[in-house]
């Protein structure tokens, strides 16, 4: 059984600050997705990687494909009030049967 | 461009009865997938649509069951409702089966007691 988990749960800090957020398994991925969700709303999609060691970034976000496709990181660089929300990433496995898998999150709050 | 929507955006239902929860997609995308979100979860899969037929399932039983429409709006309905069953239920649109840039809605609230 396939399995995502993220780390850490739950992180607050202020505004301003650096942080990085963990997305692991033990099971390779074709790809992986990072979502942001607010309250009361769907997941957004922020950014999807496919090749190992990708990076990608998005304004003050940097995301990362574990060399083994098998982890991910996303990087906030002076993190912002804005950034608030629930982070989830997701993986499809590497078979053609496989479905798309998500983790718990990891529930982020900037402090102004 | 109107994005994914779905209704009812809040549902109460007794445990026992039925419940029809219904998804349009995004204008130009022809795939509609379920997910349940259960508080404190991540999104779980629950099955895809594709030219009217699920082509996905994921670890749910058959007491889960969908539809698609040939305008590509989605209902999935639910019978015999278990308190387990309340959750956040999500749709997501995309273009093409095999596409995971899916676009989700709002969610339906479901609370079964």
């Amino acid at each position: 059984t396939q399995l995502l988990e993220q780390s850490p749960q739950f992180l607050s800090i202020q505004e301003g600050e650096n942080l990085t957020v963990y997305c692991n398994s033990s099971s390779v991925f074709s790809s992986l997705q990072w979502y942001r969700q607010e309250p009361g709303e769907g997941p957004v999609l922020l950014v999807t990687v496919v090749t190992g060691g990708e990076v990608k970034k998005l304004k003050r976000l940097t995301f990362q494909f574990g060399d083994a496709r098998k982890d991910s990181s996303l990087h906030i660089t002076a993190a912002q009030p804005g950034d608030t929300g629930l982070y989830l990433c997701a993986g499809v496995g590497a078979r053609t049967d496989d479905k798309i898998i998500f983790g718990k999150g990891t529930r982020l709050h900037i402090l102004p | 461009d109107a994005g994914v929507t779905q209704s009812p955006t809040h549902l109460i239902k007794t445990r026992g009865q039925q419940v029809t929860l219904r998804c349009s997609p995004k204008s130009g995308h022809d795939t509609v997938s379920w997910y349940q979100q259960a508080l404190g979860q991540g999104p779980q899969f629950i099955f895809q649509y594709y030219e009217e037929e699920e082509r996905q399932r994921g670890n749910f039983p058959d007491r889960f069951s969908g539809h698609q429409f040939p305008n590509y709006s989605s209902e999935l309905n639910v019978n015999a409702l278990l308190l387990g069953d309340s959750a956040l239920y999500l749709c997501a649109s995309s273009i093409g089966r095999s596409s995971y840039e899916q676009y989700f809605g709002p969610g339906t609230r479901l609370t079964v007691t």
